[in-house]
Parts: structure tokens; sequence; C-alpha cells
């Protein structure tokens, strides 16, 4: 099985930069996936790691260290619509993923 | 490309009683999962289908909970009876590639049916 910890809760003021991580126990791991939910709304895909490093898409940017099971999401720039759930989803080799918490993140003026 | 399609989008029933949920995925995605979400948690897969067959139902309360992929196409999720704690979305979700042979693709979700249980 898995285990993903993430924090439950972060707020940055906007145009700030914050950092989401998220620390796994895997006993089969293929990809470290990133999806954004606002509330009320479906999960939705922002990024996929599978090498370890740094993986860039505009202001979101993910890191990955399959040695320390460790990824975190980085968003830069924040912006007011940025305020969501951000869920960190490891996949196995049958295309499972097992997702965390979710880390609610709160965007403030 | 159209997305993933559910029905209803919201449901409100009373304990004991049945409920079915029908989701239509991406055209052309052989994978298919269903997941339970509550709130304030990360989605949880109930099961995972590929094409007309299950991969993965593990975790299915298959004394209440039934699911069906008939075609390969589109699902019906069904919880029967209710209880109060099965309160939450039901999120459905697809993927393009195939259990075990490639594993790089993302999941699609759609809109979910949320469910609340009286």
């Amino acid at each position: 099985g898995q285990n993903i910890d993430q924090p439950t809760e972060m707020t940055a003021t906007e145009g700030a930069i914050v950092q989401i991580n998220c620390t796994y126990q895997t006993s089969g791991f293929n990809g470290l996936f990133w999806y954004q939910q606002h509330a009320g709304e479906a999960p939705t895909f922002l990024s996929y790691n599978v090498l370890d490093g740094l993986e860039e898409k505009g202001r979101f940017s993910s890191f990955l260290s399959r040695s320390k099971g460790y990824s975190y999401l980085l968003l830069k720039e924040l912006q007011m619509k940025d305020s969501a759930s951000y869920l960190c989803a490891v996949g196995d080799s049958w295309g499972k993923f097992q997702f965390g918490a979710g880390t609610q993140v709160v965007v403030t003026p | 490309e159209a997305g993933v399609a559910q029905s209803p989008r919201y449901k409100i029933i009373e304990k004991r009683q049945s409920v079915a949920f029908w989701c239509n995925p991406i055209s052309g995605h052989a994978t298919l999962y269903w997941y339970q979400q509550i709130l304030g948690q990360g989605p949880k897969l109930l099961i995972q289908f590929q094409n007309n067959g299950v991969v993965d139902d593990s975790q299915l309360p298959k004394d209440r909970f039934s699911a069906e992929r008939l075609k390969g196409v589109d699902s019906t999720l069904k919880i029967q009876p209710a209880k109060l704690e099965d309160s939450a979305v039901y999120l459905c979700a697809s993927r393009k590639g195939l259990a075990g042979v490639s594993t790089s693709y993302e999941q699609y979700f759609g809109p979910g049916t949320r469910l609340t249980v009286t």
C-alpha cells in the first residue's frame, strides 16, 4: 500500500511563492502526479514526475526525489484564483492512483 | 474533445434507499475509475476498469456497492442500501493508457455526483 502525507493548509499572499511538500511510502511507484481542485469541482491535472528532478510548467513546477520518497509543488507569482486544494497522487504500474488528503492553499490580497 | 460526463450532479436519498450513478468517459479511454471523496479528504479509489474488465476493486464495499461497465464504454455505480457514511462526492475518471502497459498518462475527472444520505 501507500502512505502519502502533505500539509493540511498553507496561506500566502498574492504574488508570493508557496511550496507544497508531499512525502510518500510506497510498495510500487510509477509516477507522482499533482492535481488542483477548486471547491465543489473535479480535480484537474497539473503535473507529472517519474524521474528525479524538476519539471517546470509556467508558474507551476514540480520536483521529485524517488530515493527520499519526496515531491514538492511550487506555485510562483500567486494569484487569487490559485486558492484551491492541491492533491498529491502516487501512481503504480497498473495506473492506480493513491491520493493524499490535499493541501488547502489560501491566497490573501 | 468532450470531457468525462457524469449524472446526476446531485442526489439526496434516505438511508436504506438505493441510488445509481452514471459515467461516460472520454472517447477512446480504455481505463475507467470510480472514486469516493469525503469532504476534506482526497479521492479514494473504489474500482478500476480496463475496457469491460475489473482491474482492482479491493476497496469497494461489495456488500452494498456494485459497478459495471458492460460494453467497455460507460459505467454505472450503485449503492444498495445506502448508509449515512456514504455521503460524499462520487468521481469518475478515465485514462488513455492501458493498465500495466503504459503508466505515464494522467487521469481526467468528471464533475462528480454529490450524494447526501439523510
